[in-house]
């Protein structure tokens, strides 16, 4: 299946500080590209969804300035959590659409752990 | 209001049985649906997709949609240790927009 890379896999930073995580599609563009959330033994929740050249649609209740998406290109998306603080401590996932198997494909992850 | 439902479970199945995980979506509009396996700690991964009523099969697994009762449905065969994982059903909502919604995920555990 299609690759999807995720970078960092797990980052641990000083509440305030913000922390950026990049979402690559490897092997196939994708127009639209999507942030999602999990706590532990919940399921993902979606924070946003990022459309290249254009901005972020936010879900109801996720702060567009505090997690600041950007969709550069067709292989890039990024979520940068700004002024992090231990309740954004969690598993964030990316996801890529592959609009011709109509399909999403997802990052490995990234744990954040804010102190 | 957009609801995926699953039961949590756990599901416990012997080794070698046939685990069948349920879900039921509330969008009579919804025409594609996913199956995704999540291992602890891990990111999902995509299993089967389905967009026709009946079913699909790959490998151990068959999927099986009922768009009449908005009910779909993931059947693992010969079950294995190995498939111990929480599965994750979705639905693809179209409104405004393009959008992927979860089920809560039923966690399955195969006794070896």
């Amino acid at each position: 299946g299609a690759v999807v890379s995720q970078h960092p896999s797990r980052v641990i930073c000083k509440s305030g500080t913000s922390v950026k995580i990049e979402c690559r599609s490897l092997d196939f563009q994708a127009t639209t590209m999507f942030w999602y959330r999990q706590f532990p033994k919940q399921s993902l929740m979606l924070m946003a969804t990022s459309n290249e050249g254009s901005k972020a649609t936010y879900e109801q209740g996720v702060e567009k300035d505090k997690f600041l998406i950007n969709h550069a290109s067709l292989t890039l998306s990024t979520l940068t959590v700004t002024s992090a603080h231990p309740e954004d401590s969690s598993f964030y996932i990316c996801s890529a659409r592959d609009r011709e198997l109509d399909t999403q494909y997802f990052g490995p992850g990234t744990r954040l752990t804010v102190l | 209001q957009k609801e995926v439902e699953q039961n949590s479970g756990p599901l416990s199945v012997p080794e070698g049985a046939i685990a069948s995980l349920n879900c039921t979506y509330s969008d009579r509009g919804s025409q594609s649906f996913f199956w995704y396996r999540q291992y602890s700690g891990k990111s999902p991964e995509l299993i089967m997709f389905i967009y026709s009523n009946g079913d699909k099969e790959d490998g151990r697994f068959t999927a099986q949609l009922n768009k009449a009762s908005q009910y779909v449905s993931l059947l693992i065969r010969d079950s294995q240790p190995s498939d111990s994982a929480t599965y994750l059903c979705a639905v693809i909502w179209m409104d405004s927009s393009y959008k992927l919604i979860f089920g809560s995920g039923t966690r399955l555990l195969v006794r070896p």
